[in-house]
């Protein structure tokens, strides 16, 4: 069974600074998503990571995963109030169609 | 091109009453997925469906909860004799294949209270 294990579970930081959000998954998932969910709203996908050694980059956001760690983080560059919401990253569960496992969320508070 | 719709956004239900939410995926999707998300925690996935088929419902629990998707019409999640415990929201996605590479869109929820 997949198990995804997000940490640290809240953050808090200063505008201006760097930090990493990490992902850990639990057995083989051939695809890691990471969404972005504000208070209250739906889920925004951010990044669809497919194979081992895999970056995307959008704004102060990269997305990396390395599949034999079976670990993807989400790095964000020089933080902005903007940023501030609950980051989920989630594991497909393979020969289960679409079915995707979720983390509990990285809850990130960004300083002004 | 309208994202996926739930409705209603908010419900409100006394224990004991029944729960219907419904979910209209994207244009050109067939595929739906229903998830629960309980206050701080992440998404709990619960039923795949297809037009008239259940695929996957190794997430819903054995009593009370069931899901359709007609084929004309949107999805239903139906809670029979709601307890407060089914308080949460209640998330539909949609994608336009199975196995697609393509994220899952997620519909705005419906946030269930049971008083």
């Amino acid at each position: 069974e997949l198990k995804v294990e997000q940490n640290p579970l809240f953050l808090s930081m200063q505008e201006g600074k760097n930090y990493t959000i990490y992902c850990n998954y639990s057995t083989t998932s051939d695809r890691l998503y990471w969404y972005r969910q504000d208070p209250g709203k739906s889920l925004e996908s951010l990044f669809v990571l497919l194979s081992n050694g895999a970056v995307k980059q959008e704004g102060r956001l990269m997305a990396s995963l390395d599949t034999k760690a079976r670990l993807s983080t989400l790095h964000i560059t020089a933080a902005v109030h903007d940023l501030s919401a609950t980051y989920f990253c989630a594991g497909h569960l393979m020969n289960r169609d679409d079915k995707i496992i979720f983390g509990k969320g990285t809850r990130l508070h960004i300083l002004p | 091109n309208a994202g996926v719709m739930q409705n209603p956004r908010h419900l409100v239900r006394r224990r004991g009453q029944e729960a219907r939410l419904r979910c209209s995926p994207m244009k050109g999707h067939s595929h739906v997925y229903w998830y629960r998300q309980l206050p701080e925690e992440g998404l709990k996935f619960m039923v795949y469906l297809q037009k008239e088929n259940i695929i996957d419902e190794s997430g819903m629990p054995k009593e009370r909860f069931s899901a359709e998707f007609p084929k004309e019409g949107p999805s239903i999640l139906r809670i029979q004799q709601v307890v407060r415990g089914d308080s949460a929201a209640y998330f539909c996605a949609s994608s336009p294949t199975s196995g697609s590479v393509e994220t899952q869109y997620f519909g705005p929820g419906t946030r269930l209270l049971v008083l």
